[in-house]
């Protein structure tokens, strides 16, 4: 099974403060992607990743940065939290030649409070 | 415009009855995937079942299939017989598949909240 791992389950920080956001993954995947997830709006894109040190932005890019410096592993960072930053992150992974009908897998989440 | 519109917030249903949640999605790509994840609330996303537009018969996956309805855009998920443990937020997503730009990635829509009553 795929596991994708997010190093936090809860993170409480203070408004801007740098924050990292760390998901590992075992499958060897070459797509990962970083979520974030809000009451009524669903999970929107924020960057995504389709090979190491490789970035695309996502629908909602500003404010994050990411870095993807092994297969692996693929980091979010919010270089100045904001309380606007407060939210479920949710990261995922899937193969570069999956089949069309491939779902991500996603790990737990982490829930950011930014105070 | 939304890509993908979920147009129940929430909804509640009696244990054993079937429940619809709706889903409709926009695009212009011939070739997309539709898929629908349950997330209880542990908050782990869970995939469900998968709808290719190309595909001639409605997916189904145990207790749950898919009303796709190719003309009208919509792509409804059915659980029949309901069970408490399907108390849960479900999404439905889609993955265009000949917009290069795209990649591999899913847009979700908003979710719907179904609550299953004893």
């Amino acid at each position: 099974d795929v596991k994708v791992t997010q190093s936090s389950r809860y993170l409480v920080k203070r408004t801007g403060e740098k924050v990292f956001l760390e998901c590992v993954q075992d499958m060897d995947h070459e797509n990962m992607f970083w979520y974030r997830q809000d009451p009524g709006l669903g999970l929107r894109l924020i960057y995504f990743s389709y090979d190491v040190k490789m970035k695309e932005k996502g629908d909602i890019p500003e404010g994050y940065s990411v870095s993807r410096e092994k297969k692996e592993r693929f980091s979010l960072i919010l270089e100045s939290a904001s309380t606007n930053q407060t939210s479920m992150y949710l990261c995922a992974s899937s193969s570069q030649g999956a089949e069309r009908n491939s779902p991500l897998h996603f790990g737990n989440g982490t829930r950011l409070t930014v105070t | 415009a939304q890509k993908i519109t979920q147009t129940q917030p929430g909804m509640f249903v009696q244990e054993k009855e079937a429940v619809t949640l709706d889903c409709t999605y926009d695009t212009s790509d011939p070739s997309y995937g539709l898929f629908w994840y349950k997330q209880p609330s542990s908050g782990e996303m869970i995939f469900l079942i998968y709808q290719g537009s190309y595909d001639q018969q409605n997916a189904t996956e145990g207790r749950y299939s898919l009303n796709f309805q190719k003309a009208r855009k919509s792509a409804n998920l059915v659980i029949s017989a309901s069970q408490l443990g399907d108390s849960a937020m479900y999404f439905c997503a889609m993955r265009e598949l000949m917009i290069k730009a795209a990649g591999n990635k899913l847009t979700f829509g908003g979710g719907t909240r179904v609550l299953v009553k004893p």
